[in-house]
C-alpha cells in the first residue's frame, strides 16, 4: 500500500491549526493507521495509532481521524515544539509503509 | 519505562554483512514483536520487519533476518550484501499490534570501502 501525505511543507505560525493528509492507494484494513513526529536529529515519537486513538502523554491538540483510504492528522494550535516532520504509517497488510512525510515550518 | 538502544559497526563494506543489535530494558523480549526501521540521510522511514514472522520488506530482496536472543534480552539485525544504497540511520522499535513505539535513538550505518 502507498502512503501518499500532502502537502509536502505546512508553512504556519504558532496558534494556527494544522491539518495533515494521508491517502492510501487501497483501503487499509481495520483502520491500521498510525502517526509519527520527528524532530531533527531524533527518533520518531508515536502519536496516534489505530487512526484515532492518541498514544500515552501525547496532548488532545493532536487529533487523528479518517477510514478506508483518507486518514488526518490535525493539530489544532500549534505549539513551538510541534514544528517537525510527521508521518503516517499502515500496519494493516505487509510490507508495512511510511509516508513520505509532511513539514511543519514556522512561517 | 521501556528503552532500547542500538549498537553495532558504523562502517561496513560493500558485499559485506550488516549486524546490529538491540538491546531492550524495561520489557521482556519474549512478550512482544520488535522491529527495524531504517532512514537514509535526508529521506523518510523504511520498514525492514519483525521478528517471529517471515515478513520482510520485499526491496530487500531476501537479505534481511531479524533474530532474537531472550538469554539477553536483545534482538538483531543482519543484512547481506550491503551496497551504499544501505547507508541509514537503522532504529530498533517495539512493535505493538503494528503500531511502534517506543524506538531506539538509532544508529548511522555507511557503507563505504
Amino acid at each position: 500500500i502507498v502512503l501518499t501525505q500532502s502537502p509536502g511543507t505546512l508553512s504556519l505560525s504558532p496558534g494556527e491549526r494544522a491539518t495533515l493528509s494521508c491517502r492510501a492507494s487501497q483501503s487499509v484494513s481495520s483502520s491500521f493507521l498510525a502517526w509519527y513526529q520527528q524532530k531533527p536529529g531524533q527518533a520518531p515519537r508515536l502519536l496516534i495509532y489505530g487512526a484515532s486513538s492518541r498514544a500515552t502523554g501525547i496532548p488532545d491538540r493532536f487529533r487523528g481521524s479518517g477510514s478506508g483510504t483518507d486518514f488526518t492528522l490535525t493539530i489544532s494550535r500549534l505549539e513551538p515544539e510541534d514544528f517537525a516532520v510527521y508521518y503516517c504509517q499502515q500496519y494493516g497488510s505487509t510490507p508495512e509503509t511510511f509516508g513520505q512525510g509532511t513539514k511543519v515550518e514556522i512561517k | 519505562q521501556v528503552q532500547l538502544q542500538e549498537s553495532g559497526p558504523g562502517l561496513v563494506k560493500p558485499s559485506e554483512t550488516l549486524s546490529l543489535t538491540c538491546t531492550v530494558s524495561g520489557a521482556s523480549i519474549s512478550s512482544y514483536y520488535w522491529s527495524w526501521i531504517r532512514q537514509p540521510p535526508g529521506k523518510g522511514l523504511e520498514w525492514i520487519g519483525y521478528s517471529g514472522s517471515a515478513n520482510y520488506n520485499p526491496s530487500l530482496k531476501s537479505r534481511a533476518t531479524i533474530s532474537v536472543d531472550t538469554s539477553k534480552n536483545q534482538f538483531s539485525l543482519n543484512l547481506s550484501s550491503v551496497t551504499a544504497a544501505d547507508t541509514a540511520v537503522y532504529y530498533c522499535v517495539r512493535r505493538l499490534s503494528g503500531w511502534l513505539d517506543p524506538w531506539g535513538q538509532g544508529t548511522l550505518v555507511t557503507v563505504s570501502s
